[in-house]
């Protein structure tokens, strides 16, 4: 079983729905962010969670959302989808105790969300 | 605020000639730096990190504060090495990884 699982893995969806992207984790990480990945521009910062009452922006929130039900869940939304954010996005979760964090980041399989 | 820059997006090798993708970065205080990897349709994952000054499948990476950078190397580049690689930065202020662009190697037979 995968340690942190994202659903859909692929998703079509019209300009101007609703959308929500989910991501569950048994790794029992405090901390999940919210990456979005674009050909050229690598990985981008959307939202991040250090614990279940802590939610941050990242460098590129404008148009989305984010919820966290659980210490074990990071939904992202996208209120209105619109073209330019077809991208790939990964969700992952890291250890807070194992060098500021960085060494225990563990991805997701990624969901591949397309806007037409 | 925190920068990473990997100037190559594509980079094309032959299978057992050397391979150094580039990585340079931009941090006021001490950054700990780190390359991921992402194999074709898998999941991002860890290969190495400077602290820990090992080798991971043969690759090395060295941490020049002079020169802010950290160029991933490899003598004798293998097929199986084809991915894409992420060079990611984070620093004192915690643990958000800043990334790349990415460099999307291929190693020709």
């Amino acid at each position: 079983d995968a340690d942190v699982t994202q659903t859909p893995r692929n998703r079509i969806t019209k300009t101007g729905k609703r959308i929500m992207l989910e991501c569950s984790q048994t790794k029992g990480h405090d901390r999940m962010y919210w990456y979005r990945q674009d050909p050229g521009l690598g990985l981008r910062l959307i939202y991040y969670s250090f614990d279940v009452k802590d939610i941050n922006k990242g460098e590129i929130s404008d148009g989305y959302s984010v919820s966290r039900q659980a210490q074990a869940k990071f939904s992202l939304s996208l209120e209105s989808a619109i073209p330019n954010q077809t991208a790939l996005y990964f969700c992952a979760t890291s250890d807070p105790s194992s060098d500021r964090g960085a060494y225990g980041y563990t991805f997701g399989s990624g969901t591949r969300l397309t806007v037409v | 605020a925190q920068r990473v820059t990997q100037p190559e997006k594509l980079l094309s090798v032959f299978k057992g000639a050397p391979v150094e993708l580039k990585c340079n970065y931009s941090y006021s205080g001490s950054p700990e730096l780190f390359w991921y990897v992402q194999y074709s349709r898998q999941r991002l994952q860890l290969l190495l990190r400077h602290i820990s000054r090992e080798s991971i499948k043969g690759f090395t990476a060295d941490l020049n504060k002079g020169e802010t950078s950290f160029h991933l190397k490899k003598p004798f580049a293998q097929e199986e090495d084809s991915a894409m690689y992420y060079c990611a930065l984070t620093g004192t202020s915690g643990s958000r990884l800043t990334f790349g662009e990415g460099t999307q190697l291929t190693v020709n037979p």
